[in-house]
């Protein structure tokens, strides 16, 4: 089956310093991937997709200067978040998915910023 | 634009009762709609979806939700809820063919009491 896995599954990192985080596609091509962060008591706010051979699509208050973007190859990506601050703490979530299927989903990365 | 909305923040529910818990969504093409649930400290597992065809569907655990185009709904049920049943519910909504932003509800609170 599809699966997607993440990682680290929690972290914590100094106010101010860089946090990057993994995603791995298993069983499929993870020809687009969207990361998505879900703040405290909130739902969950698209950052950005990326889509193989395209230019990453940042969503509004979400800029490749603070989230930078890796997309190599149809099974993995990876995010930064630069220069984190207690608002960038949450639940970090990726989602991929081959073609025009539904997206798989990890089980996310949780970041506390201290 | 989509928008989902899940107008109940927290549900609360005795073990053995029947559930609903509501979803409306906004979308100016046909939507592709589904139901997450979140339990505590993990990410997203898919309950159901749906594409088109039979207005319910039915999902795993004893889950199903039911599409109305004429009211904009598409509202969970499940007929007798168990205290495993207790976590956050996430209403989706995604364009059709060609849709690639999935956009999700606030999330609805369930706490299933004995």
């Amino acid at each position: 089956g599809a699966l997607v896995y993440q990682y680290p599954r929690r972290t914590i990192c100094k106010s101010g310093t860089s946090m990057r985080m993994e995603c791995q596609a298993v069983g499929f091509q993870a020809t687009s991937v969207a990361w998505y962060r879900q703040s405290p008591q909130k739902t969950f706010e698209l950052i950005a997709l990326s889509t193989v051979n395209s230019a990453i699509k940042y969503e509004q208050n979400f800029t490749q200067e603070k989230f930078p973007i890796s997309h190599p190859n149809l099974s993995f990506s990876s995010m930064t978040v630069l220069n984190a601050y207690l608002e960038d703490r949450g639940l970090y979530l990726c989602g991929a998915r081959e073609g025009n299927s539904d997206y798989t989903f990890g089980s996310g990365t949780r970041l506390l910023v201290i | 634009a989509q928008s989902v909305t899940q107008p109940d923040a927290r549900v609360t529910v005795s073990e053995g009762a029947s559930l609903q818990l509501r979803c409306k969504y906004s979308s100016s093409v046909t939507p592709y709609l589904f139901w997450y649930v979140q339990y505590p400290r993990q990410g997203l597992q898919l309950l159901l979806k749906y594409y088109s065809g039979d207005p319910v569907v039915q999902g795993v655990n004893g889950f199903e939700a039911e599409f109305s185009k004429s009211n904009s709904s598409f509202h969970l049920r499940k007929a007798s809820v168990h205290w495993s049943d207790s976590a956050v519910y996430f209403c989706a909504v995604r364009s059709g063919t060609g849709g690639y932003k999935v956009v999700f509800g606030s999330g609805t609170r369930l706490l299933v009491s004995p």
